[in-house]
């Protein structure tokens, strides 16, 4: 088992560029989360799925699209970067977001200039 | 409006001293608190779920206590290897997908 694995670990925009960050789980777990990290604030919720074709907006939801077309894969697009979106993305998964623990990937860092 | 809080920010120890960290929050309808470590560079890595006041769990070096209204994650005699963020993480709400709502994080430097 991989786990999660996001690609990729690094990444610089210019402003105005677009790009997809990739995420993959080979667990079959239902659940699939975006976050983002900033210093001081914490992980906060990007998008999330509660399984293939089923997407809802998380707390920092605008700039970001996301789709799920399969159980294993959860792709967060940006489609237009700005230097606000200068941060340090995770993907996660887990089979509910109850009492389930979640599974992380390694993150990407993401600068835009 | 729902929100977790941990104390310290940061926070140094020498190796073998004892301490804990706290995390507070205001939810309504708490139906888990999560105790994440992450590494520099890493993703998150899952360490405990409680579900109600008075429960405990033990990992290592590692005890999580859990109240109405905050959790406590007790570190005894810790090692070098225990330095780490440690995230905690409150999920309420109804239904089993309801979203985790994440502490800022206690940065932990334990010195040999």
């Amino acid at each position: 088992n991989a786990g999660v694995t996001q690609t990729p670990k690094f990444q610089v925009l210019k402003t105005g560029q677009s790009m997809t960050l990739q995420c993959a789980q080979d667990m079959n777990h239902e659940y699939m989360s975006w976050y983002r990290q900033d210093p001081g604030m914490g992980l906060r919720l990007i998008h999330y799925s509660v399984g293939a074709g089923i997407t809802d907006q998380g707390e920092v939801p605008n700039g970001y699209n996301v789709s799920r077309s399969t159980t294993e894969d959860f792709p967060l697009r940006l489609l237009s970067a700005a230097p606000s979106q200068t941060s340090v993305y995770f993907c996660a998964s887990s089979l509910g977001t109850g009492s389930t623990e979640a599974f992380f990937g390694q993150g990407t860092r993401l600068t835009v200039v | 409006e729902d929100q977790v809080t941990q104390s310290p920010e940061a926070l140094r120890l020498q190796e073998g001293e004892s301490s804990s960290l706290n995390c507070s929050y205001t939810v309504s309808g708490l139906r888990g608190l999560f105790w994440y470590r992450q590494d520099p560079g890493k993703g998150p890595e899952f360490l405990f779920t409680l579900y109600s006041a008075g429960e405990e769990k033990e990992k290592e070096r590692l005890k999580a206590t859990l109240t109405k209204k905050e959790s406590f994650l007790h570190i005894t005699a810790p090692k070098p290897e225990d330095s780490a963020t440690y995230l905690c993480a409150v999920q309420a709400g109804k239904t089993s997908y309801d979203k985790v709502i994440f502490g800022p994080g206690t940065s932990l430097s334990v010195i040999p």
